[in-house]
């Protein structure tokens, strides 16, 4: 049973790069959320989906789009990559409000 | 103002101690509490709910004042896995299977031998 797992788990962009961090569940999770964490900052949502078909915007969606593409998957994309976004990229899915399971993350850094 | 206060630290403190963290919610809106434990470079991990009338789960003890907004998390008799950076968590939602949920930015603690 792999829970989340996220896809690339390093990535240096350029400024201006696009990219597309990828997410999968396999716990039958109906909601999926997106996070970034910096130093100081904790962990902020940028986009959540509560089921299929469905997203909306966290805390702080500028720069980003999300794609929930089944169930099972929900991918954060990065059209023109900014040295701001330099960030560490949790995805979590929960079945209930009591616990979210997070991925192992995506260490992003833009030059 | 972050919706989820919290003292950074660091603690250290030597294995056996007993230490305790703080955290302060804004919103008195909010309905459930969590404390979530993150290891160095590792993802977050449900560490207990936090319940209206303080609950424990063995060494770990974790209390709720809605009153004052204050939750916290005491840990007896320390070891050294202990050692982690502990998230204050709360959520506006309740039974249900959306849960947006707001994180501090934890207390790191550090356990020494």
């Amino acid at each position: 049973n792999a829970g989340v797992t996220q896809t690339p788990k390093f990535q240096v962009l350029k400024t201006g790069q696009s990219m597309t961090l990828q997410c999968a569940q396999d716990m039958n999770h109906n909601s999926m959320y997106w996070y970034r964490q910096d130093p100081g900052m904790g962990l902020r949502l940028i986009y959540y989906s509560a089921s299929e078909g469905t997203t909306d915007k966290g805390e702080v969606p500028n720069g980003y789009n999300v794609s929930r593409l089944n169930k099972r998957e929900f991918s954060l994309r990065l059209e023109s990559a900014a040295p701001s976004q330099t960030s560490v990229y949790f995805c979590a899915s929960s079945e209930w409000v009591n616990e979210q399971y997070f991925g192992p993350g995506t260490r992003l850094t833009v030059t | 103002r972050k919706e989820v206060e919290q003292d950074p630290g660091p603690f250290n403190v030597p294995e056996g101690a007993t230490v305790a963290f703080n955290c302060t919610y804004s919103n008195s809106a909010s309905q459930s509490f969590f404390w979530y434990r993150q290891d160095c470079r590792k993802e977050p991990k449900l560490l207990m709910s936090v319940y209206s009338s303080g609950n424990e789960d063995g060494r770990f003890t974790a209390q709720l004042n809605r009153a004052s907004q204050y939750i916290s998390l005491l840990i007896r008799d320390s070891k050294l896995s202990d050692s982690a950076t502990y998230l204050c968590v709360v959520t506006f939602d309740r039974g249900s299977t959306l849960g947006r949920l707001y994180f501090g930015r934890g207390t790191q603690l550090t356990v020494w031998p």
